[in-house]
């Protein structure tokens, strides 16, 4: 059983205001990434971390930012929300390609977000 | 261009029965893998199976099966003995070398009913 987290699972906000998606892994990967996800739809890469203080954008710009400061803690932040932020959020981890094996992603439950 | 195709947005099965789920890629790099997760609908990506780019056979993991046919460019993936379990969404995943940095690529995905 993977073990990375999310908090919160549901959140509901009004437009404007700051919010913060938490995302934490026990199992010491490397890399990191934050997904944005319609129901039924795609994945859209939206930020991703090598490592510590190793941050990158990815395909989607959702006006949002992370930190790396810790191995085991990626937060997503939306500094303004707005009504196009609704989506789910999935948090992934997975370890570096350094070693043998097959180095899948682990996938947190995610966060609905719903910006009214 | 997409990387990762997959050309059924909805497919329908009988219980009991086999089914194959497509999955195109594109790619240059001669080095990659490819990856397929499952979701259903509480949301979460389950890890299926994985094939190398420089595996001489077909993955296997229990009743699900990789046809990787690296001519094509295509990584099938066959459920046999369909379960009502397995009614979630099926996503192809392709991670490439150092020309694409190790991030996976997302198909759009595949929509999978089990009938009893």
């Amino acid at each position: 059983e993977a073990d990375i987290y999310q908090t919160p699972r549901y959140l509901v906000i009004g437009t404007g205001k700051k919010i913060t998606l938490e995302c934490s892994q026990t199992m010491g990967h490397d890399k990191m990434y934050w997904y944005q996800q319609d129901p039924g739809m795609e994945l859209h890469l939206i930020h991703y971390s090598y490592g510590v203080n190793s941050t990158e954008k990815g395909d989607l710009s959702s006006e949002s930012t992370v930190s790396r400061i810790r191995t085991e803690h990626f937060p997503l932040t939306l500094e303004s929300a707005r009504p196009s932020h609704t989506s789910q959020y999935l948090c992934a981890s997975s370890d570096s390609e350094t070693g043998t094996g097959v180095h899948e992603q682990y996938f947190g439950p995610g966060t609905r977000l719903t910006v009214t | 261009a997409q990387k990762i195709t997959q050309t059924q947005p909805g497919m329908f099965v009988q219980e009991k029965e086999a089914v194959t789920l497509d999955c195109t890629y594109d790619t240059s790099d001669p080095s990659y893998g490819l990856f397929w997760y499952k979701q259903p609908s509480s949301g979460e990506m389950i890890f299926l199976i994985y094939q190398g780019s420089y595996d001489q056979q077909n993955a296997t993991e229990g009743r699900y099966s990789l046809n990787f046919q690296k001519a094509r460019k295509s990584a099938n993936l066959v459920i046999s003995a369909s379960q009502l379990g397995d009614s979630a969404m099926y996503f192809c995943a392709m991670r490439e070398g150092r020309g694409g940095s190790y991030i996976p690529t997302f198909g759009r995905g595949t929509s999978l009913i089990v009938h009893p």
